[in-house]
């Protein structure tokens, strides 16, 4: 059971290229969530998915997109980064019944844009 | 939108000390969260709060939900050099899929 998965783990882009984040929990949960951490700003939410083909914007989507492809697994693209997406990237997931709201991260991803 | 506030933003014990941080919200939640996170790595839930004035411990970890709902504290006893790293709390409202997180305490204990 390896829980929240995230590929890849360090990244260096130039600025316009593009990329896509990989995520994947194997805790059979139906929401998944993509975060980014700046220092000073803890977690801010991107975008999140509430089941398998639903997807909503967080408080800070502007130069992303996201895909559910499946249950387990919701991608982050960003199509032509920008050195202000210089960040730490953590992808999550919860269930919707029960224990609601208890979020498991994965170990992140490091991305840098010169 | 929803804001928390955490403090201190950061703490430098001796090991051994007991420890307590906190969370303020201004608006209600239905569930409080704490999470640590060490360097290079995701954030680990700690504990899970659910009702009003509640108190659950996690070994020498020790957190309470506020009888407002718009609180919660977190306490470690006794602290080790593995504490290290930085909480965080999260709060989610009713109705809500989402949480919104404080900006964490930043803990240092030496030994």
């Amino acid at each position: 059971n390896a829980g929240v998965t995230q590929t890849p783990k360090f990244q260096v882009l130039k600025t316009g290229q593009s990329m896509t984040l990989q995520c994947a929990q194997d805790m059979n949960h139906n929401s998944m969530y993509w975060y980014r951490q700046d220092p000073g700003m803890g977690l801010r939410l991107i975008y999140y998915s509430a089941s398998e083909g639903t997807t909503d914007k967080g408080e800070v989507p502007n130069g992303y997109n996201v895909s559910r492809l499946n249950k387990r697994e919701f991608s982050l693209r960003l199509e032509s980064a920008a050195p202000s997406q210089t960040s730490v990237y953590f992808c999550a997931s919860s269930r919707r019944e029960g224990a609601v709201g208890e979020q498991y991260f994965g170990p992140g991803t490091r991305l840098t844009v010169t | 939108g929803q804001q928390l506030n955490q403090s201190p933003q950061s703490m430098f014990i001796q090991e051994g000390e007991d420890v307590s941080m906190n969370c303020t919200s201004s608006s209600i939640f239905n569930t409080w969260l704490w999470y640590k996170q060490d360097p290079g790595e995701g954030p680990v839930l700690l504990i899970a709060l659910y009702k009003a004035g509640e108190l659950t411990s996690n070994g020498r970890l020790t957190a309470q939900f506020g009888i407002t709902r718009k609180d919660s504290f977190l306490n470690i006893s006794a602290s080790i050099p593995s504490d290290v790293g930085i909480y965080f709390c999260a709060g989610r409202g009713s109705g809500s899929e989402k949480l919104v997180f404080g900006k964490g305490t930043k803990l240092t204990v030496n030994p």
